[in-house]
């Protein structure tokens, strides 16, 4: 059975611009969650998709947002990117969502760098 | 305070010996508790997950969670070279529908 995939894995952008990362989740999984990794934060949960519906979101700014599609598959998108945006961005799915039991399997990440 | 703590470390360990990985948490209502491995430069994996009081075995590894003193740890008998990586606890909050991460622990075994 396939992973979960990111798309793109590295990017370069400088301030200002926006940006879109996509997520496919692993077969069957209806949950994706979004978590933005950096050395000084650690893994911070951003928002959870399932069925659609974006179901909790972390406490980042509203410049970040996501949507998921009907095929699970899920896109976040950072809008005027600033240079603290730059980090690992990590995409995790499951089968059910995260309030449940069920435990998420992360994709390899998308490098983001802002200049 | 927050709401899932880890020992940054590093944590250094000779081949053979056991490694001891604490996390501590401050939602009583958490319910659901993971162990992740990641290694520099890869995503995280999941090794054990726990949801009842007591200890889970799994190979080399021990997953221990006592509620009632909102700690977990991991325990990794026979540490391996290989073992060296960041290890991270999350717990899961359930009425939060979050799944809340430490900053982790980085762990060295020295061959």
């Amino acid at each position: 059975k396939a992973g979960v995939t990111q798309t793109p894995r590295y990017l370069i952008k400088t301030r200002g611009q926006q940006v879109t990362l996509s997520c496919s989740p692993i077969s069957g999984h209806r949950s994706v969650s979004w978590y933005q990794q950096t050395p000084g934060q650690g893994l911070q949960f951003l928002f959870e998709y399932f069925s659609e519906t974006q179901r909790n979101k972390g406490n980042f700014p509203g410049r970040f947002s996501g949507r998921q599609f009907s095929n699970s598959r899920s896109e976040m998108n950072v809008s005027t990117l600033e240079l603290g945006d730059s980090a690992l961005y990590l995409c995790a799915s499951s089968r059910r969502p995260t309030d449940s039991t069920d435990t998420q399997y992360f994709g390899p990440g998308t490098r983001l760098t802002v200049l | 305070q927050k709401e899932v703590e880890q020992n940054s470390g590093p944590l250094s360990v000779p081949e053979g010996a056991i490694a001891s990985l604490n996390c501590t948490y401050s939602d009583r209502g958490s319910q659901s508790f993971f162990w992740y491995r990641q290694y520099s430069g890869k995503s995280p994996e999941l090794i054990m997950f726990i949801y009842s009081n007591g200890d889970k075995e799994d190979g080399r590894f021990t997953a221990q969670l006592n509620k009632a003193s909102q700690y977990v740890s991991l325990l990794i008998r026979d540490s391996q070279p290989s073992d060296s990586a960041t290890y991270l606890c999350a717990v899961n909050n359930g009425g939060g529908f979050k799944t809340i991460f430490g900053a982790g622990t980085r762990l060295f075994v020295k061959a």
